[in-house]
């Protein structure tokens, strides 16, 4: 069964500094979702990331994903109180399935 | 389209009772997807449909859930004789998997359900 593992699952941060939160999966699977959940409120997408060696910006956020090491990250550079939200990734079971698999999340808070 | 919609977004039974959540995807998504969600923890899977068919219900699930998406648009998610480990957040998202299409979720802002 498909397990979906993040670290750390809480991350507390001053503003303006960086930091790296993980995902890793067991599958062999090449296609990874960052979401961005603000407390009470839904998912929001963050990031699609569907091949080895893939890597997307938006803003001060940064995901990567290798397969190899069935390992995604993603970056925060500066963080700033905004940010603040839980982070979670998902991945496909099996490639081509589109049934996602959720993380544990990762609780972040940015401290001004 | 104004994005996934669910209802009712909260609602309170007691024990015992039964209940049913109303999911409306984006009208070009051909997936759905419902997800429970409990405090502190990530989207669990429940079950996902391809236009009207029930793909897979996880097997985590008790008979008394069902989940049904007749002719292929809104999906219902209904709980049997709930119980208080039941409340919890039911999430609906569906996406569009055609092609080169990235299997993005949107999802709903949720039904939550407290058992008294």
């Amino acid at each position: 069964e498909l397990k979906v593992e993040q670290n750390p699952l809480f991350l507390s941060m001053q503003e303006g500094k960086n930091y790296t939160i993980y995902c890793n999966y067991s599958t062999t699977s090449d296609r990874l979702y960052w979401y961005r959940q603000d407390p009470g409120k839904s998912l929001e997408s963050l990031f699609v990331l569907l091949s080895n060696g893939a890597v997307k910006q938006e803003g001060r956020l940064m995901a990567s994903l290798d397969t190899k090491a069935r390992l995604s990250t993603l970056h925060i550079t500066a963080a700033v109180h905004d940010l603040s939200a839980t982070y979670f990734c998902a991945v496909d079971v099996t490639s081509g399935t589109y049934k996602y698999i959720f993380g544990t999340g990762t609780r972040l808070k940015v401290l001004a | 389209d104004t994005g996934v919609s669910q209802d009712p977004r909260h609602k309170i039974t007691k024990r015992g009772q039964n209940v049913t959540f109303r999911c409306d995807p984006i009208s070009e998504h051909n997936r759905l997807y419902w997800y429970r969600q409990t405090l502190g923890q990530g989207p669990e899977f429940l079950t996902y449909f391809q236009n009207e068919a029930q793909l897979e219900k996880s097997r985590l699930l008790s008979d008394r859930f069902s989940a049904e998406r007749p002719k292929g648009s809104f999906s219902t998610l209904e709980i049997q004789r709930t119980e208080q480990g039941d409340s919890a957040m039911y999430l609906c998202a569906s996406s569009l998997v055609v092609g080169r299409s990235t299997g993005e979720l949107f999802f709903g802002e949720g039904s939550r359900l407290t058992v008294l």
